[in-house]
C-alpha cells in the first residue's frame, strides 16, 4: 500500500533563507508523487508532480523537488524563502488505482522577516 | 482560479442530522473526487465518480454517499451526522488525471 510521512509538522525560516520540507513515501508500484500547497481557508493548489520522467522537479514559485529512489525520498526546497511562502504544505502519493492521492499529514512553513 | 466551486463554504449543524454539499467541476472535467480535511490533517480520500459511477471509495462508512450528474457536477450527502464528521470537505475535479481542488465547505457539527 502507499503512504507518505512528511517529517516536521512545523519549519520555521527566515525571509531569504533555504525551505527544505521533507516527505517520505512508501510504494509498492513506481510512485506517482505530488507536493500541493493550500493557504488559510483555502483548497489545495498543486505545485509540482513526479511522474517518472526527470527526477529533478520544477514547480510554480520557485519550487523544485528532486526524486531519490534509493532513499525513498521527495523532499521540497526553495533558495531563497518570501513571506507569501507561508503555508501548510501538503505531500501525496497516488494510490495504486490510479483513483485517489494519499497525503501526509502536512508541514506549516513559517516564514519571518 | 481553479474553477471548482463549492456551496455552501460554512454550515453548522447538529448530531444526527444529515447534509448535502455541492460542487460544480471544472469546465470539461469528467471526475469528481471528496476529500475530507480534519483541523491539522492531511486531506482523507472519501470516494471518486467517472460520468456518474463511483469508481474507487476511501476508508468512510456508508453514510457517506455521493451524486455525480450528467453535467458532471457532483454531491456529497452524509447522513446521521457525528461530531467527529466536522471537518473542511474538499472537492477535486479533474481530466487527465490532475486535481483541481476547489475551496472547501466547512462542516461544524454540535
Amino acid at each position: 500500500a502507499q503512504s507518505v510521512t512528511q517529517l516536521g509538522s512545523h519549519v520555521s525560516v527566515s525571509e531569504g533563507a533555504l525551505v527544505l520540507l521533507r516527505c517520505n513515501y512508501s510504494s509498492s508500484v513506481p510512485p506517482y508523487l505530488f507536493w500541493y500547497v493550500q493557504y488559510p481557508n483555502q483548497g489545495l493548489q498543486l505545485l509540482l508532480k513526479y511522474t517518472s520522467a526527470a527526477t529533478l522537479v520544477k514547480g510554480i514559485n520557485g519550487f523544485e523537488a528532486e526524486f531519490k529512489k534509493s532513499e525513498t525520498s521527495f523532499h521540497l526546497t526553495k533558495p531563497s524563502a518570501h513571506m507569501s511562502d507561508a503555508a501548510e504544505y501538503f505531500c501525496a502519493v497516488r494510490n495504486q488505482a490510479g483513483t485517489a492521492l494519499i497525503f501526509g499529514k502536512g508541514t506549516t512553513l513559517s516564514v519571518s522577516s | 482560479e481553479t474553477g471548482v466551486t463549492q456551496s455552501p463554504t460554512h454550515l453548522i449543524k447538529t448530531r444526527g442530522q444529515q447534509v448535502t454539499l455541492r460542487c460544480s467541476s471544472q469546465s470539461g472535467h469528467n471526475t469528481v473526487s471528496w476529500y475530507q480535511q480534519a483541523l491539522g490533517q492531511g486531506p482523507q480520500f472519501i470516494f471518486q465518480y467517472y460520468r456518474e459511477e463511483e469508481n474507487g471509495r476511501g476508508n468512510f462508512p456508508p453514510r457517506f454517499s455521493g451524486l455525480q450528474f450528467p453535467n458532471y457536477s457532483s454531491e456529497l450527502n452524509v447522513n446521521a451526522l457525528e461530531l467527529d464528521d466536522s471537518a473542511l470537505y474538499l472537492c477535486a475535479s479533474s481530466f487527465t488525471g490532475e486535481l483541481f481542488f476547489g475551496e472547501g465547505s466547512r462542516l461544524t457539527v454540535l
